[in-house]
């Protein structure tokens, strides 16, 4: 049972380059998130899934897209890197959106030069 | 929106003492999630709490809830390097995603 997985652990990009980050899960879970973490921040929620087909946007959203076109995959894209952009991301998955667990993957190091 | 303060917000304690983190929510508690993190690593659930005056425990660690104060705490017994780490709260809101605290960074010396 993998869980939650991200990919890649680690990214180094320069400012204006796209890319996208990958979340799948294999629980069968209707909720995901994805969040950033910075020193001093703590965790921000960026944007968020209850279901296939719906998103929402979280605290920090700009700068970023999503999509959920099935329930295991939640990519987040970056359409153009600045670096404050650079960051811990994190993505999350739970049964339902509310008094659910969350469980969590390894996260996404992404320096923008 | 909701704000969750942790405090303190970091701590080093010599291995086999005792410990405790707190957590104050600005608003209203719905649950009160506990999380730990390892460095360069995920967050790893450890407990939720969901009524007034609940506690629950795991191992050498014990989490409460009251809820008139908006507050939980979470305690640690006899310290070990194992428990190092940084320690989350995070709060439903009732509606909403999680929100987080920032975090209470544990180092553990022999």
């Amino acid at each position: 049972n993998a869980g939650v997985t991200q990919t890649p652990k680690f990214q180094v990009l320069k400012t204006g380059q796209s890319m996208t980050l990958q979340c799948a899960q294999d629980m069968n879970h209707e909720y995901m998130s994805w969040y950033r973490q910075d020193p001093g921040m703590g965790l921000r929620l960026i944007h968020y899934s209850v279901g296939a087909g719906i998103t929402d946007q979280g605290e920090v959203p700009n700068g970023y897209n999503v999509s959920r076109s099935t329930t295991e995959d939640f990519p987040l894209r970056l359409l153009s890197a600045a670096p404050s952009q650079t960051s811990v991301y994190f993505c999350a998955s739970s049964y339902g959106a509310t008094n659910e667990k969350l469980f969590f993957g390894s996260g996404t190091q992404l320096s923008v030069l | 929106s909701q704000e969750l303060e942790q405090s303190p917000q970091s701590l080093i304690v010599q291995e086999g003492k005792n410990l405790t983190i707190n957590c104050t929510s600005s608003k209203t508690l719905y649950g009160l999630y506990w999380y730990k993190q390892k460095y360069g690593e995920g967050l790893i659930f450890l407990m939720m709490l969901q009524k007034g005056g609940e506690e629950k425990s795991h191992e050498k660690i014990t989490a409460k809830l009251d809820e008139k104060k908006q507050q939980s705490s979470l305690h640690i017994t006899a310290s070990q390097p194992s428990h190092a780490g940084t320690y989350l709260c995070g709060a439903d809101p009732g509606n909403t995603p999680l929100v987080f605290g920032k975090g209470t960074r544990l180092s553990v010396i022999a």
